[in-house]
């Protein structure tokens, strides 16, 4: 049972517009969202969060959107670089455990 | 910070036997995680730890798995006997308790190959 998924397993997009990736859980003790990319031959690294207490949260070119009553939320990427080229993963806390439970990822590629 | 260390990176061997990986978290942090990656079953947690304790290790696939944790900068994941399905990326990762939440930092994963 997939807790959390990702049912688009990769998008393209030309460099400067913008990348939407997009995420759903079924676990409503879920309450905290990460999204982490990665890149080949390395572990998954950090991007950005939000706790369920907040719809929207922006760091630089990257904003995610928690929708929680449709348990959807996304992550925005603009203007998307070449650079952001990489799998990005979804997931999902219950703070109250700790542990991460992963999407299966989507893989972007950005055309110059 | 050299970043959470994982050894070794590549691990080839035969049906049946023993294998050992090794993780060293950042230091300093309270958590450690183990993680394994597959294309059937993508990311998935197979145990963590909490100041050396392991709290919940429901994602063990079976006995012939185990995990410890000897002291705050060390921790082994073995496989005994191993199996071709065991093939995966095994990754360890740490992360500090504070607040509700923290991010994890993930190791560079070791691939495990088993023939």
């Amino acid at each position: 049972d997939q807790q959390v998924k990702q049912n688009s397993p990769s998008l393209s997009v030309q460099e400067g517009r913008i990348s939407i990736l997009n995420c759903d859980y079924t676990n409503s003790m879920f309450d905290y969202f990460l999204w982490y990319k990665k890149y080949p031959a390395e572990g998954p690294t950090f991007l950005i969060s939000i706790s369920s207490i907040k719809d929207k949260n922006e760091d630089g070119r990257f904003t995610v959107f928690l929708n929680k009553s449709a348990k959807h939320l996304s992550l925005h990427i603009v203007p998307s670089q070449p650079g952001d080229s990489a799998v990005y993963f979804c997931a999902a806390m219950d703070t109250g455990r700790r542990a991460l439970t992963f999407g299966s990822g989507t893989r972007l590629q950005v055309q110059p | 910070d050299a970043g959470v260390i994982q050894s070794p990176r590549h691990e080839v061997t035969e049906m049946g036997q023993e294998v050992t990986l090794r993780c060293k978290p950042i230091s300093g942090h309270d958590y450690l995680f183990w993680y394994r990656q597959t294309m059937m079953r993508g990311l998935e947690l197979l145990i963590y730890f909490n100041n050396n304790v392991p709290i919940d290790d429901s994602g063990m696939p079976e006995d012939r798995f185990s995990a410890k944790m000897p002291n705050a900068s060390f921790s082994t994941l073995k496989i005994q006997p191993s199996e071709p399905r065991d093939s995966a990326v095994y990754f360890c990762a740490s992360s500090l308790a504070s607040g509700s939440y923290s991010e994890q930092f993930f190791g560079p994963g070791t691939r495990l190959t088993v023939l």
